[in-house]
């Protein structure tokens, strides 16, 4: 089993809907969750990230962690044709921050 | 502002070739990675330097070797490249901002092994 399990998609949905990504994790020591979209046949870049559990909103976008369930969230609110890329959720411990385990990422494409 | 750059973009090898894929960061930051990408598989560690002068194993460092040549520059070398390290190779590099290792990452080497 994977520390971290994301759905691959692909993730299809019209241009100003509300989209949800998750990914579970079964290491209880994860501290930091980040996100990272990744376009393609580019890097990916850091989106935003959460320590603990909790919310965090920056724009269209909000990070959710439910420590108590090992499941996190990425949500994309009035979602626009640039979203489309994929998007990685990534974790690490507090005792270990230099090692980041990344999900597969999930592809999502959003049409005009 | 070129944070990290990874030469070549594009490499195509015949098995049992070598090569050395290069990457530099201007950002200042100690520590510097290694990634693969593989489709299903996401991205998988394969060589860290938490700075200059250190490299540690990561989850793949099967058939590579890496070198920190100074604080700016990582490269990863394949002494006898194989079919299965075909892959998109990823370089980046961290700073440490409020308790997180934030990860910048190069546009990656598309690597072929015939």
């Amino acid at each position: 089993q994977k520390e971290v399990e994301q759905d691959p998609g692909p993730l299809s949905v019209p241009e100003g809907a509300i989209v949800s990504l998750n990914c579970t994790y079964s290491n209880s020591a994860f501290q930091y969750f980040m996100w990272y979209r990744q376009y393609s046949r580019k890097g990916p870049e850091l989106l935003m990230y959460t320590y603990s559990s909790g919310n965090k909103e920056d724009g269209r976008f909000t990070a959710q962690v439910d420590k108590s369930s090992k499941y996190i969230s990425l949500f994309i609110r009035d979602s626009q044709p640039s979203d489309s890329a994929t998007y990685l959720c990534a974790m690490s411990p507090l005792y270990n921050t230099d090692k980041l385990i990344f999900g597969t990422g999930t592809r999502l494409q959003v049409f005009p | 502002n070129a944070g990290v750059t990874q030469t070549p973009k594009f490499q195509v090898l015949k098995t049992g070739q070598s090569m050395t894929l290069q990457c530099a960061q201007d950002m200042n930051h100690n520590s510097m990675y290694w990634y693969r990408q593989d489709p299903g598989m996401g991205l998988r560690l394969i060589y860290y330097s938490a700075s200059e002068g250190t490299t540690d194993k990561g989850e793949v460092p099967n058939g590579y070797n890496v070198s920190r040549l100074n604080k700016r520059e990582f490269s990863l070398r394949l002494e006898s490249a194989a079919p299965s390290q075909t892959s998109v190779y990823f370089c980046a590099s961290s700073e440490r901002s409020g308790g997180v290792n934030i990860q910048y990452f190069g546009a990656g080497t598309r690597l072929s092994v015939l």
